[in-house]
């Protein structure tokens, strides 16, 4: 992809179990942005961590940043059918021209 | 707001004709990003727009590809000539420019060229 890699790819897991994905990304960044999509639909934003943060929560949702590393990893807790989506990351460049990439996702499956 | 607006929903056409997709971005918006999905590429690039003026268009694939952005509540991305290979679901985002926050995602045109 433009900005870098998600694993795994496709994930299947049972209702109630939690669900992580990774994120590996190229540039350096000012902030990074996970988004869900379910099938057929368009994207929508879950959370936002910003580059002097290492960790974030939303509900059920835990997000977390090694800038390091240039990864971020977002884990769904107790999950639920409804989870079952694709999600991407998306990373906003360090710069002032407000590029914006998305990686190549993960598939979730949640089954009940 | 109704958020972003895409149109059509679904565009059939034959290898040749020019295609063109339509995208209203959020009012207040001043970003905007037009996205290519498909399986193969994931979610790619194209252009942005940054107070209507293009930004960076090297994700444009090929010269077939334009995008113009006439004023800040309407954007068109224009195939011209179509091929099959073509065929994706496109997207158009919005959000504001300062502050980096959530893009604003439209439903997509899901183009299929024949």
């Amino acid at each position: 992809s433009q900005q870098g890699e998600e694993d795994p790819q496709a994930l299947s897991i049972q209702e109630g179990e939690n669900a992580t994905m990774n994120c590996s990304y190229k540039t350096s960044i000012n902030n990074l942005q996970w988004y869900r999509q379910n099938s057929g639909r368009g994207l929508v934003h879950l959370i936002l961590i910003r580059s002097n943060e290492r960790e974030k929560h939303s509900g059920r949702l835990r997000v977390t940043l090694d800038t390091s590393k240039k990864s971020s990893s977002l884990l769904i807790t107790a999950s639920r059918a409804a989870d079952t989506a694709s999600y991407f990351c998306a990373t906003d460049a360090r710069d002032n021209f407000n590029k914006f990439y998305f990686g190549s996702g993960t598939k979730l499956n949640v089954k009940p | 707001d109704a958020g972003v607006i895409q149109s059509p929903r679904h565009e059939v056409t034959e290898m040749g004709q020019e295609v063109t997709l339509r995208c209203k971005p959020i009012s207040g918006h001043n970003s905007l990003f037009w996205y290519r999905q498909t399986m193969m590429r994931g979610l790619e690039l194209l252009i942005y727009f940054n107070n209507n003026v293009p930004i960076d268009d090297s994700g444009m694939p090929e010269d077939r590809f334009s995008a113009k952005m006439p004023n800040a509540s309407f954007s068109t991305l224009k195939i011209q000539p179509s091929e099959p290979r073509d065929s994706a679901v496109y997207f158009c985002a919005s959000r504001p420019l300062q502050g980096r926050t959530e893009a604003f995602f439209g439903q997509g045109t899901r183009l299929t060229v024949v």
